[in-house]
């Protein structure tokens, strides 16, 4: 069964450096989505592509937080400077469209990146 | 109005018990309403969804509840097992947002054999 692949399961950082994650989308599926989910809460959108370009990235820290998906497939995820207050998990998820019909919508997420900022 | 509110935070049942969690919302554009299950280490994964032009969806033994009128919908886990322990979500989306998901705050359930 295909997957999201996130890289790495684990990171521990200490505050202002930088960090990166790394996400794998199911094959063949447009849309991608980070989130960022606080021990205990829901996860909370943070940028969502459709093949290369931003929808949304409308909750995304943008002075401390990048992303891209330069070709359309994979995935970066980039905080600099780290905060402790970014410690969390940082999910991935993909879709193989945002619209349509809604078979086409489901998302299916990664097993995300526990980042702990020291 | 982005928000979708969780209740209960946390939920220990017996093994064979029936597990309810429910959801309220208030924005009326969302029409799409997916719950995810999460178990420790792992992302959450679609375990069921409902449409607000149907009041019930059933799959075995999870049914989810709408009530359109009140904006609100649950999650009825019937016949509870151990393995059903993990943390459930309730979520919601519309297509006015590029089908974004919009999650509860989750709930963590337990069941006891």
């Amino acid at each position: 069964e295909a997957e999201v692949a996130q890289s790495p399961r684990y990171k521990i950082t200490e505050k202002s450096q930088a960090v990166a994650f790394w996400c794998d989308p199911i094959s063949g599926h447009a849309t991608l989505y980070w989130y960022r989910q606080i021990l205990g809460q829901g996860p909370e959108l943070l940028v969502q592509f459709q093949d290369e370009s931003v929808v949304d990235d409308s909750q995304l820290p943008k002075d401390r937080f990048s992303a891209e998906r330069l070709k359309g497939v994979d995935s970066t995820l980039k905080i600099q400077p780290a905060e402790l207050g970014d410690s969390a998990m940082y999910l991935c998820a993909s879709s193989l469209l945002a619209g349509g019909p809604l078979a086409k919508n489901i998302q299916y997420f990664g097993a995300g990146t526990r980042l702990s900022v020291l | 109005q982005q928000q979708v509110k969780q209740s209960p935070q946390s939920l220990i049942v017996q093994k064979g018990g029936i597990s309810i969690i429910n959801c309220a919302y208030e924005n009326t554009a969302f029409d799409y309403f997916p719950w995810y299950q999460q178990f420790p280490g792992k992302g959450p994964a679609l375990l069921i969804a409902i449409r607000p032009d149907v009041s019930e969806k059933k799959e075995g033994r999870f049914t989810i509840s709408f009530n359109k009128s009140a904006k609100q919908f649950s999650l009825h886990i019937m016949d509870s097992q151990p393995g059903d322990s993990a943390t459930y979500f309730c979520a919601a989306s519309t297509a006015v947002r590029a089908r974004q998901l919009t999650f509860g705050s989750g709930t963590q359930l337990t069941v006891l054999p």
